[in-house]
């Protein structure tokens, strides 16, 4: 079956650093998503990884390896704003988008 | 870029009634449009996937007679809940694709149902 794993649940601290994992197990791979949903709001896209390696945007990056099934997103220079949850979807053979149930990331002062 | 609309952003309605949401995209062509359902604290589920001029291919459990989606044209999408009942209250979203499947899907802001 087509799976994705990421936290349910991460707490940082507002001006520090997290890295939110996402692995997955899809039949076929064309790209991943990472998308940030604030409570009470529809999803909005923060990037796209569909080769191996680093895509860096301001203050979030999102890395790939598709030989290990394995992402992260990093945010830098936390802000209380960035409190939310962070969807991680991979598009499989299909371009059916495959979704993990989201991170919730609470930051704290 | 990438703007997608949806109205209305809230709606009330009486069990047995219909309700109509629209989903536009703004500054694109949506040849594909999916509809989501998300329940509190609950992950996105894809409810259907409609192509421009054509039937809407759902998700396995939900019904087509009840959840009607019309996308006869490049920028609007519909979703209809016919005979809505207190468990289809929900938050609604719809997001919208461009040209090849390879694009990125942007959301519209959702609808959140509540049927009394």
């Amino acid at each position: 079956g087509q799976n994705i794993d990421q936290p349910t649940e991460m707490t940082a601290t507002e001006g520090a650093i997290v890295q939110i994992n996402c692995t997955y197990q899809t039949s076929g791979f064309n790209g991943l998503f990472w998308y940030q949903q604030h409570a009470g709001e529809a999803p909005t896209f923060l990037s796209y990884n569909v080769l191996d390696g680093l895509e860096e945007k301001g203050r979030f990056s999102s890395f790939l390896s598709r030989s290990t099934g394995y992402s992260y997103l990093l945010l830098k220079e936390l802000q209380m704003k960035d409190s939310a949850s962070y969807l991680c979807a991979v598009s499989d053979s299909n371009y059916q988008l495959i979704w993990g149930a989201g991170t919730k990331l609470i930051i704290k002062p | 870029g990438a703007v997608v609309s949806q109205h209305p952003s809230w709606v009330i309605c009486k069990s047995g009634t219909s309700v109509k949401i629209e989903c536009r995209s703004l500054d694109f062509q949506a040849t594909t449009m999916f509809w989501y359902r998300q329940f509190p604290k609950q992950s996105l589920m894809l409810m259907a996937t409609s192509n421009e001029g054509s039937k809407a291919t759902y998700e396995q459990g939900v019904e087509k007679d009840k959840f009607l989606i019309n996308h006869a044209s490049l920028t609007l999408s519909t979703l209809t809940v016919t005979s809505a009942h207190p468990e289809d209250s929900s938050f609604y979203i719809c997001s919208a694709r461009s040209g090849t499947p390879q694009e990125t899907q942007y959301f519209g802001p959702g609808t959140r149902l509540l049927v009394l």
